[in-house]
């Protein structure tokens, strides 16, 4: 079955960039995700990007996708303190049901 | 913002006992989904509901799972009969369409003694 993968954990300084990296199997991936999830908390929708583009930039944040290679990557700005958190990648298939399939996580600790 | 919401947010239950887990969607999406995450696993699809039926579901989604959405608002995950496994932090999403974003909910964590 498809399968997605990511490092488990990065530590980066404040005001650092983070890169986030992660590699999936599916070569009919549709949308690929990035969720951030703290602490207690749900997963929250950072933002996607569509298996025909390359880039996409949503303030602080850009992704880029190699499809080629199969690979996604998260790079955050000026990292904060509050961007601490763990990072899921995600893709949808082409699929009837629209399951999402998750990495792991990486856990991303921002030192000040 | 229109977010997800979930109750309760943590249930204990003893095994063998069912239990029901209760999302509201977005109020203008129409599909729905289960999640669940094992804790230091990764999160899980169980299963994916529209126009009042499954359109997908997992080999985890086995006879003991069942949904409903028994009113105009809730989505609902029942565990007929609880196994020590299915303590996990158990995620609704709703998406507008298939194939489209998915946004979740806080989640609630089952712990099965």
């Amino acid at each position: 079955g498809e399968d997605v993968e990511q490092s488990l954990f990065l530590s980066v300084r404040e005001g650092d960039s983070s890169v986030i990296n992660c590699t999936y199997t599916d070569s009919s991936s549709t949308y690929l995700y990035w969720y951030k999830q703290e602490p207690g908390a749900g997963l929250q929708l950072l933002t996607y990007i569509f298996s025909n583009m390359d880039m996409k930039q949503d303030q602080r944040l850009t992704v880029l996708l190699n499809k080629k290679d199969k690979h996604l990557s998260l790079r955050i700005a000026d990292t904060q303190t509050g961007d601490s958190a763990i990072y899921f990648c995600a893709e949808s298939g082409n699929n009837a049901g629209n399951m999402l399939t998750f990495g792991g996580g990486t856990r991303l600790m921002v030192k000040p | 913002e229109p977010e997800v919401t979930q109750t309760p947010s943590h249930q204990v239950t003893q095994m063998g006992q069912e239990v029901i887990l209760r999302c509201v969607p977005i109020s203008n999406h129409l599909y729905f989904y289960w999640y669940r995450q094992i804790l230091g696993q990764k999160v899980e699809f169980l299963v994916s509901f529209y126009n009042n039926e499954i359109s997908e579901k997992s080999e985890i989604f086995d006879d003991q799972f069942s949904v409903e959405r028994p009113d105009g608002s809730n989505f609902t995950l029942k565990i007929r009969s609880t196994k020590l496994e299915d303590s996990a932090m158990y995620f609704c999403a709703s998406s507008v369409v298939g194939g489209e974003t998915q946004y979740f909910g806080p989640g609630t964590r089952l712990l099965v003694l």
